[in-house]
């Protein structure tokens, strides 16, 4: 059973940089059949999706936000992250991270971490 | 900026069957962006229900279905549970980004 967590600050005063790590367990992250993936989802709002990471370093982000996001792996521990940088209030959001498995054609976001409240205030 | 659209909130009766849609600013929606759908209850992770526009994950209860309806991703709910009350994301790839509709909060009543 692939279990995702994130972990994390839960408070970033403005202007800083935002850090979040996605650990994967019950699965290797060095597999070529998957993406992982950031989510966001602003309090009482929709989801945003952020961007996502293949294990080989190649990323894919949201373009209003790309210029912010910095994304990496560390196969040796099977993690992944996620930095935002030059965060403001709006940024305060609950993190999401997921695997999206590349299947054929197909692409499916199909598991999920249990989310991360990170709060942007002085 | 694509802007993927759902209804607001939907009211179906227990029993009863409702159709969840996903529209694209762009034009119809075709297999090739590869709708995906979710729920997502109060204080919960999303949860994944269809990918591919119709195919279903193991977890997938029997009566949620996938389709392309009038140049839509759509969401069919049979004989819907009281469980089901929930809120209700499409997710549609634009050639190396996704972008998520606004939710459709479903209300069982």
């Amino acid at each position: 059973q692939v279990q995702l967590q994130e972990s994390g600050p839960g408070l970033v005063k403005p202007s800083q940089t935002l850090s979040l790590t996605c650990t994967v367990s019950g699965g290797s992250i060095s597999s070529g059949d998957y993406y992982w993936s950031w989510i966001r989802q602003h309090p009482g709002k929709g989801l945003e999706w952020i961007g996502y990471i293949y294990y080989s370093g190649s990323t894919y982000h949201n373009p209003s936000l790309k210029s912010r996001v910095t994304m990496s792996v560390d196969t040796s521990k099977n993690q992944f992250t996620l930095k935002l940088s030059s965060v403001t209030a709006a940024d305060t959001a609950v993190y999401y991270c997921a695997r999206v498995t590349r299947d054929g054609y197909n692409f499916h976001f199909d598991y999920w971490g249990q989310g991360a409240l990170v709060t942007v205030s002085s | 900026q694509t802007v993927v659209t759902q209804e607001p909130s939907l009211t179906v009766s227990p029993g009863g069957t409702v159709t969840l849609t996903c529209a694209s600013s762009t034009g119809a929606v075709t297999s090739g962006y590869y709708p995906n759908w979710f729920q997502q209850k109060p204080g919960q992770a999303p949860r994944a229900l269809i990918f591919g526009t119709s195919n279903k994950h193991s977890w997938t209860p029997a009566r949620f279905s996938g389709s392309l309806l009038g140049g839509k991703a759509a969401l069919t709910l049979s004989a819907v549970q009281p469980e089901d009350e929930a809120e209700y994301y499409c997710l549609l790839y634009y050639g190396g980004a996704w972008v998520f509709g606004g939710g459709t909060k479903l209300t069982v009543l």
